[in-house]
C-alpha cells in the first residue's frame, strides 16, 4: 500500500499566493523527500527532510515534519505559472535502503 | 555532469509482443538503479531495483523483468506484454550512500 498519501489531490490558486500540500505515511521513516513533476516528463528531486529534522528551507519552498503526526507539509511561497506541476512526497522507510515509497501526488495549478 | 538517458520515448506494442526498454547512467560509477512505473494521474510503484551488475530485486511480482548487464545500463524486459503493463515507466538513479534519486525522462508504454 501506499506510505504517503498527499492532500489535497488537486489544488488551483492564483499567481502570487501561497501553495500548501500535506503529505502522512504510515510506519518509522530515515527522511522524507518532495519531488515535483512536469506533465508528461520524469521527476524532480526538490527538497530531503530527515527523521531528525524539524523544518528545511529551499528557496521558495518550506518543507515541515512533525514525525509523532507521521507527516510533512510543502509550502510553496509568491507561486508563478511555472510552479504547475504535480508534486509528491515519498518516504525512505526504516530498514529501507534507498528505496522510496511514493505518494499518490498533488497537482498544483497556478493561473496568472 | 550525471545524466540519464532512456529510450524509446513513447512506444505502442500489441498485447503479446515483447518489450524491451533501456536506461543507460553517465557521469557516475556503481549507481544503484530503479525501475518505475506510473498509472495515469497516480504515484509512481518501484518495479526493481539494482545495486550492483546482475543484481536485481523484485518488488512487485509481474509480467516484467529487468537486467543490469553493465555498470550503468539498466534493461526492462517482457517477452508477452499484457493490456495492463500500458503506462509510463521511469528509470532513476542514486549514489550509493545519498537517498536523493535522479530520474530519467520516462518512456510512455501503450499496449493495445
Amino acid at each position: 500500500s501506499q506510505q504517503g498519501e498527499e492532500d489535497p489531490q488537486a489544488l488551483s490558486i492564483q499567481e502570487g499566493e501561497n501553495a500548501t500540500m500535506n503529505c502522512s505515511y504510515k510506519t518509522s521513516i530515515n527522511n522524507l523527500q518532495w519531488y515535483r513533476q512536469n506533465s508528461g516528463r520524469g521527476l524532480v528531486h526538490l527538497i530531503l527532510i530527515r527523521s531528525n529534522e524539524r523544518e528545511k528551507h529551499s528557496g521558495r519552498l518550506r518543507v515541515t515534519l512533525d514525525t509523532s503526526k507521521k507527516s510533512s507539509s510543502l509550502l510553496i511561497t509568491a507561486s508563478r505559472a511555472a510552479d504547475t506541476a504535480s508534486y509528491f512526497c515519498a518516504v525512505i522507510l526504516t530498514g529501507g535502503g534507498n528505496k522510496l515509497t511514493f505518494g499518490t501526488g498533488t497537482q498544483l495549478k497556478v493561473e496568472l | 555532469s550525471q545524466t540519464i538517458h532512456q529510450w524509446p520515448a513513447t512506444l505502442v506494442q500489441p498485447v503479446g509482443s515483447p518489450l524491451s526498454l533501456e536506461c543507460t547512467v553517465e557521469g557516475t560509477s556503481n549507481p544503484n538503479l530503479y525501475w518505475y512505473r506510473q498509472a495515469a494521474g497516480r504515484g509512481l510503484q518501484l518495479l526493481f531495483y539494482s545495486v550492483g551488475i546482475g543484481q536485481i530485486s523484485s518488488e512487485v511480482p509481474q509480467n516484467l523483468s529487468a537486467s543490469r548487464p553493465q555498470d550503468r545500463q539498466f534493461i526492462l524486459s517482457s517477452k508477452k506484454l499484457l493490456l495492463s503493463d500500458s503506462g509510463f515507466y521511469l528509470c532513476a538513479w542514486s549514489t550509493q550512500l545519498r537517498e536523493t534519486q535522479y530520474f530519467g525522462p520516462g518512456t510512455r508504454l501503450l499496449v493495445l
